[in-house]
């Protein structure tokens, strides 16, 4: 079955730029999906398809994809962006969702 | 507003079956695909399995043997059931709307705890 690797952590200060990795075999030719996950509050939506944004997620949140690495990109980073946040891809071996192990972004 | 929500018992006993439905409201599930995921406490999110508007379904291989889920389209309603629960079942459980290949739409989570 398909594995995704995130760091477990990844700290900021406000209004500087973070980054979180997805890595996983050729991921940057399959979609790869982004949730906000804030304790006690279900998930979020905030990129899908590599790179899509839904409606009402900032554009200071990105998402972009190379070989085997995924990135979801948070610019100008606010004490609310605090959250895990979890990529996820389909695997098409197993035709079931695959969730990485989530990273926690801290804000200094 | 898209309204997905919870409902079941909040504690069950070892070895007995766990029951959830989600409710669903100001939503259409057309041909999206129906799904359950749950968050084990201080743990990452996983995925349960989910059904398509066929009735048809896919369960996580680790759960396969003990999952079954169900909808009642006419209730706006799809259920999950869990069998020979363990501690290592509490979670919190949501529901959600699968949207091609990501989940645009979650319930707001409930915690089942695994508990005699």
């Amino acid at each position: 079955s398909y594995v995704v690797t995130q760091p477990p952590s990844v700290s900021v200060a406000p209004g500087q730029t973070a980054t979180i990795s997805c890595g996983g075999y050729n991921i940057g030719h399959i979609g790869v999906h982004w949730y906000q996950k804030k304790s006690g509050q279900a998930p979020v939506l905030v990129v899908h398809d590599n790179t899509d944004r839904p409606s009402g997620i900032p554009d200071r949140i990105s998402g972009s994809s190379s070989e085997d690495t995924a990135t979801l990109t948070i610019r100008g980073v606010e004490a609310g962006d605090e959250a895990d946040y979890y990529c996820q891809v389909w695997d098409t071996s197993d035709d079931q969702p695959v969730f990485g192990g989530g990273t926690t972004l801290s804000v200094l | 507003q898209a309204l997905l929500q919870e409902s079941g018992p909040g504690l069950v006993k070892p070895s007995e079956t766990l029951s959830l439905t989600c409710s669903v409201s100001g939503v259409s599930f057309g041909t999206q695909i129906r799904a359950w995921v749950r968050q084990p406490p201080g743990q990452g999110l996983e995925w349960i399995g989910y059904i398509y508007s066929s009735g048809s379904t896919s369960y996580n291989p680790s759960l396969r043997s003990r999952v079954s889920m169900s909808m009642d389209p006419t209730k706006n309603q799809f259920s999950l059931k869990l069998t020979s629960v363990t501690s290592a079942d509490t979670a919190v459980y949501f529901c959600a709307r699968l949207n091609s290949n990501h989940v645009d739409f979650w319930g707001q989570g409930t915690l089942v705890t695994v508990s005699s």
